[in-house]
């Protein structure tokens, strides 16, 4: 079968760094992308990953190990408003997305 | 950036009746159009995919004949919930595919509430 993991909750402190972490196992691999919702709200589109390495986009880089089928998400200089759930989503080798179910992030002060 | 719009974005129907959804892609072309449900702190949960100009595939375990999907043009994808229950309050998210790409761009999401 299909499966995407992801912490359910994480932690972290205003200002600081955080690591989101996703393992997938999925028939093909055609890219993993990286959302943020807010509650209530739809998702929107963090990053897209679909050979290894490091995708830096502002406070936000996106990893990607396609020989380990692991992704993190890294957060940086957190603020309050980062205060979310992550999706950790990878498209398949049918371009059908398999979504993690999510990490809920909360910011302290 | 691709935009895609939702209405209404928030309805409230009595049981029984049935609720209309639209998702528009504005300024692209979406041979793609996937309606997901989100019920409160759950993940996305796939619905169905729509192709323009062909029948929905529907995902393991949604009934094709109380959610109807229709998707007649490349720019509008609609969802019609039919003899709604309260157990079908919830959030419903489309989103679409361009015809170039595999990202898909998310709608704002339509919340209802069956009373």
């Amino acid at each position: 079968g299909q499966n995407i993991d992801q912490p359910t909750e994480m932690t972290a402190t205003e200002g600081a760094i955080v690591q989101i972490n996703c393992t997938y196992q999925t028939s093909g691999f055609n890219g993993l992308f990286w959302y943020q919702q807010h509650a209530g709200e739809a998702p929107t589109f963090l990053s897209y990953n679909v050979l290894d390495g490091l995708e830096e986009k502002g406070r936000f880089s996106s990893f990607l190990s396609r020989s380990k089928g692991y992704s993190y998400l890294l957060l940086k200089e957190l603020q309050m408003k980062d205060s979310a759930s992550y999706l950790c989503a990878v498209l398949d080798s049918n371009y059908q997305l398999i979504w993690g179910a999510g990490t809920k992030l909360i910011i302290k002060p | 950036g691709a935009v895609v719009s939702q209405h209404p974005s928030r309805v409230i129907c009595k049981s029984g009746t049935s609720v209309k959804i639209e998702c528009r892609s504005l300024d692209f072309q979406a041979t793609t159009m996937f309606w997901y449900r989100q019920f409160p702190k759950q993940s996305l949960m796939l619905m169905a995919t729509s192709n323009e100009g062909s029948k929905a595939t529907y995902e393991q375990g949604v009934e094709k004949d109380k959610f109807l999907i229709n998707h007649a043009s490349l720019t509008l994808s609609t969802l019609t919930v039919t003899s709604a229950h309260p157990e079908d309050s919830s959030f419903y998210i489309c989103s679409a595919r361009d015809l170039r790409g595999s990202e898909q761009y998310f709608g704002p999401g339509t919340r209802l509430t069956v009373t």
